[in-house]
C-alpha cells in the first residue's frame, strides 16, 4: 500500500537556525498538509496546499513558515528562523480529490536547541 | 470555531470487555468525524469515517447530531487494540482542502 514518507525522522538544530522538513505525499494524492504535536498536547493543523498555492492555514502558521512543492513528488515544511517552543513531532499527510481521508506520515521529531 | 473534546486522557479496561471512547465535537455546520488510531511507534491510520457506516476491527462509531457526539465502541476488546486513538472533524463538505481538527486524544490499555 502506498504510504507518505517523511525524512528525516529527527532533526535537532540550534535557536535562529532554518529548518527544511520534507515529505513524499502519496503519489497521484492532489491535497497535501502539514500538522504539528507539541510532546503531551493535541495534534494541530498548520496548513493545507492544493494546486501549487495554500488553501487553508491556522493562526500557528505565522511568516516564520512557508511551504512549497518543488517538484512533483516533494512537498516540504521551512521554518525560518526557529525558535524553542517549535520543538514538535511534524507530521505530513496527503489525500486524493473527492471525498477521502488524509494519509498520514510517520512524522518528523524537531527539536530545537 | 470548531472543537473536538476526548474527556478521557487514558482509559483501561480488561481484555473482552466492551470499550467506549468518548467524542464530543462543536461544529457550527455539517461535519465529517474520523476517528484515527496510533499503535506503539507507528503512523496515524484512519480508522473510521462517519460516512463510511462501516466496522472496521470490531470497531463502530455513530454520528449523533442532536448530541453532537461521535463515541467509539467495541463490544468486546482485544489486546492488539491498546492504542492512542484520536477523534477529528474535518469541515469539508464536497470540496476544498480542510484542515483536520483533532482531539487531544485517548490512550487505551487493554489488560490480559
Amino acid at each position: 500500500e502506498p504510504e507518505v514518507t517523511q525524512t528525516p525522522s529527527h532533526q535537532v538544530t540550534q535557536m535562529g537556525q532554518e529548518v527544511i522538513l520534507r515529505c513524499v505525499p502519496i503519489s497521484n494524492h492532489l491535497y497535501f498538509y502539514w500538522y504539528r504535536q507539541i510532546l503531551g498536547q493535541k495534534v494541530e493543523f498548520l496548513v493545507s496546499f492544493y494546486n501549487n498555492e495554500i488553501s487553508e492555514k491556522s493562526e500557528i502558521f505565522d511568516d516564520q513558515f512557508s511551504v512549497e512543492r518543488p517538484d512533483g513528488s516533494n512537498f516540504t515544511l521551512k521554518i525560518r528562523s526557529t525558535k524553542l517552543e517549535d520543538s514538535a513531532m511534524y507530521f505530513c499527510a496527503s489525500r486524493d480529490f473527492g471525498n477521502q481521508p488524509q494519509h498520514f506520515g510517520d512524522g518528523t521529531r524537531l527539536s530545537i536547541l | 470555531a470548531q472543537r473536538v473534546t476526548q474527556p478521557e486522557k487514558l482509559l483501561s479496561v480488561f481484555k473482552g470487555a466492551p470499550v467506549e471512547l468518548k467524542c464530543n465535537y462543536s461544529y457550527s455546520g455539517s461535519p465529517e468525524l474520523f476517528w484515527y488510531v496510533q499503535y506503539s511507534r507507528q503512523r496515524l491510520q484512519l480508522l473510521l469515517r462517519h460516512i463510511s457506516r462501516e466496522s472496521i476491527k470490531g470497531f463502530t462509531a455513530d454520528l449523533n447530531k442532536g448530541e453532537t457526539s461521535f463515541h467509539l465502541k467495541k463490544p468486546f476488546a482485544q489486546e492488539e487494540d491498546s492504542a492512542m486513538y484520536y477523534c477529528a472533524l474535518s469541515g469539508y463538505s464536497g470540496g476544498g482542502a480542510d484542515g483536520l481538527t483533532f482531539g487531544k486524544g485517548t490512550h487505551l490499555i487493554i489488560q490480559p
